[in-house]
């Protein structure tokens, strides 16, 4: 069955110092890969997805994340991280079939340091 | 004004009671999904509809009860509400076809079973 895992549960990072979130999928497949991000009281946004072709995505906000097929990853990074990027981070994977659902890991929560 | 949108956005209730959570969607996609996220525990698929006529479970579909008015509305009904179904819940649409992976969510519903 397909699963996400986010092994880091909470990060604090620095202002200014770059970012790499975790994620690794299990799927058969060539997998469709998402990040969402969650601010607090909000609903989940789109950060960037990886369909097929060019393994390095850029996304909205100044993320970028990269496919390895190798190590079964999809690690979300940002250079230098702003106050604005606190919040919750998920990873998805697309679950297969004609289903169109997303299997999530169950997240990494970004605080940012002054 | 928001694509996806969900009423209330906070409720409180009682054991037993029976409670209806709405979604309308303005993005015209024929995919609605309904979530549910615990904290620790990602987002989960309750219910997923991919037209009107076309309404499926997920993976934790029990105690729970979907209505797919028209193309734009998504109702998510708990007949019985008990503690444990005290979470948020977020409803999402895509399209039908090769993007049909790609999610939007509304804000989100947080609901709190007394």
């Amino acid at each position: 069955a397909q699963s996400v895992t986010q092994p880091d549960i909470h990060i604090t990072v620095s202002e200014g110092a770059s970012l790499e979130l975790r994620c690794n999928y299990s799927y058969g497949a060539t997998p469709y890969l998402f990040w969402y991000v969650q601010s607090p009281g909000q609903g989940l946004q789109l950060l960037l997805k990886y369909f097929s072709g060019d393994t390095l995505v850029q996304g909205i906000k100044g993320f970028e994340a990269e496919f390895k097929r190798s190590q079964s990853s999809f690690n979300l990074r940002k250079p230098s991280v702003h106050w604005s990027d606190a919040a919750e981070y998920f990873c998805a994977v697309g679950a297969g079939g004609s289903q169109g659902n997303l299997i999530f890991g169950k997240g990494t929560k970004l605080s940012v340091k002054p | 004004d928001a694509d996806v949108t969900q009423t209330p956005r906070n409720r409180i209730t009682k054991t037993g009671k029976r409670i209806m959570l709405e979604c309308s969607q303005t993005k015209g996609h024929d995919r609605m999904y309904w979530y549910r996220q615990d904290p620790g525990l990602g987002l989960r698929l309750i219910y997923y509809s991919f037209d009107v006529k076309d309404i499926n479970k997920g993976e934790i579909s029990d105690g729970y009860s979907v209505s797919r008015q028209a193309q734009a509305k998504f109702s998510l009904s708990l007949e019985s509400a008990i503690p444990n179904q005290t979470a948020l819940y977020f409803c999402a649409t895509s399209e039908t076809g090769t993007s049909f992976y790609e999610q939007y969510f509304g804000p989100g519903t947080r609901l709190t079973v007394t």
